[in-house]
């Protein structure tokens, strides 16, 4: 089975900041990657997928990009409410597997 | 869309438990229908899917055997059966649309298990 692996596991950033997230498989997937948010105690929340088409009603700060093996989420300028714990997920075949998560903080 | 999931669990060890996601908002038939488990303070692990125009379902790694998942397309509601309760299966467990990327969630429901 195909593998991805996150990182960092977290990170804390000022306001304002530009924040990267990373997202490796262990094997090509194409461009059939997701990004989802998952505020503390909230359901998760689709954010991106196909690597980098942003779900409606998601701030444009939000882009994704990669493909293949790596990919990458990026928040342009970090807000309060982007405090939250954001996984990947790949879904070119079963076993639809999600990273192990990156938590995100404000400093 | 919205899926509505029944509500919290507590359960002793080998008990059985059933939940229930049920859709709204869209023909039922038209996604399939996914189950993701989050155990306390742990990430999302995706346990498989419900092909919801025939019924057959697609378990992931490790939920085979004593877990399984269920239609009922006139009510358009999906089932999650678990029999045989461990305690570490102790966790919230989402319904999600979809095959592939996951566009709407259920609300989760938290199965407690406890002697």
């Amino acid at each position: 089975d195909i593998q991805m692996t996150q990182s960092p596991s977290s990170l804390s950033a000022s306001v304002g900041d530009r924040v990267t997230i990373t997202c490796r498989a262990s094997q090509g997937i194409g461009n059939n990657l997701a990004w989802y948010q998952q505020k503390p105690g909230k359901v998760p929340k689709l954010l991106i997928y196909g690597a980098f088409t942003l779900q409606s009603g998601v701030p444009s700060r939000f882009s994704g990009s990669g493909s293949g093996t790596d990919f990458t989420l990026t928040i342009s300028s970090l807000q309060p409410e982007d405090v939250a714990v954001y996984y990947c997920q790949k879904y070119s075949s079963a076993p639809l597997t999600f990273g192990g998560g990156t938590k995100v903080e404000i400093k | 869309v919205q899926l509505v999931q029944s509500g919290s669990e507590l359960k002793k060890p080998g008990a059985s438990v059933t939940v229930s996601c049920r859709a709204s908002g869209y023909t039922f038939t038209s996604h399939a229908m996914n189950w993701v488990r989050q155990a306390p303070g742990q990430g999302l692990e995706w346990m498989g899917w419900i092909n919801t125009n025939t019924g057959y379902p697609t378990y992931a790694q490790g939920f085979t055997g004593r877990f399984v998942f269920s239609l009922d397309t006139s009510a358009s509601t999906a089932y999650l059966q678990i029999s045989g309760l461990k305690t570490e299966d102790t966790a919230v467990y989402y319904c999600a649309r979809r095959y592939n990327f996951f566009d709407s969630w259920g609300q989760g429901t938290l199965v407690a298990v406890s002697s």
